[in-house]
């Protein structure tokens, strides 16, 4: 297992347009969380998983923004008609309950830009 | 919102020297871990540190954590250039074992010089 893996690394896409970005967890890691990151600023809280289960969405995740995480494994983050503002680093993470001690573990990153 | 706040924005040093910097937060936490960023990549998780617990080292990191004054330092001793990084701090608020959402700081910038 390499680590938290996310795809594409970078997209780029026209205003008003729909995009999707995947984040594949460590395969043992139950928890997996979205954030967002602009430059400058510190990652900012989206949504987060348990298994299946979406037990906390932060305001942030307007309804133009979608997650799932089908039988608990990869996870999908979706923008829906995106706007400028929504340029940003989108940052997948995943985490193991069982023993809490080493943090999270995070992907590198989906860099969108949309123009 | 951001919970934590870091102290400086941005730290410059020579190798060799020590690096210090601060992490303050406003409400109760469950633990607070310390996260490095190289550039344009994700972060790296760096050492946690609980609420019961007032000092941890990790190889040339000491992290502080002072619940009284809600706040944490982070120390690299011996810095190297490989050490240049973002720094973050992020605080679980969350209840017993939380492990919820994280609350990110907005970084402080360290360069370290040869």
């Amino acid at each position: 297992d390499t680590g938290v893996s996310q795809n594409p690394r970078h997209k780029i896409t026209k205003r008003g347009q729909n995009v999707t970005f995947r984040c594949d967890p460590i395969s043992e890691h139950n928890r997996l969380y979205w954030y967002r990151q602009t430059l400058g600023q510190g990652p900012e809280f989206l949504t987060y998983f348990q298994n299946e289960a979406q037990l906390e969405k932060s305001r942030l995740l307007s309804d133009r923004f979608s997650a799932e995480r089908p039988k608990g494994s990869f996870s999908t983050l979706e923008i829906q008609r995106t706007e400028q503002g929504d340029s940003a680093m989108y940052l997948c993470a995943s985490s193991r309950m069982r023993d809490r001690v080493d943090g999270y573990t995070f992907g590198s990153g989906t860099r969108l830009t949309v123009v | 919102s951001q919970q934590g706040e870091e102290d400086p924005q941005a730290l410059s040093i020579q190798e060799g020297e020590n690096a210090t910097m601060n992490c303050s937060y406003k409400t109760s936490i469950n633990n607070l871990q310390w996260y490095r960023q190289n550039s344009g990549r994700g972060l790296v998780h760096l050492i946690l540190i609980r609420s019961n617990e007032r000092e941890k080292h990790s190889g040339r990191l000491r992290v502080t954590l002072d619940t009284s004054k809600k706040s944490s330092s982070l120390l690299i001793t011996a810095s190297r250039a490989a050490d240049t990084a973002s720094y973050f701090c992020a605080t679980d608020e969350g209840g017993t074992d939380s492990w919820g959402k994280l609350q990110f700081g907005a970084g402080t910038q360290v360069v370290v010089t040869p």
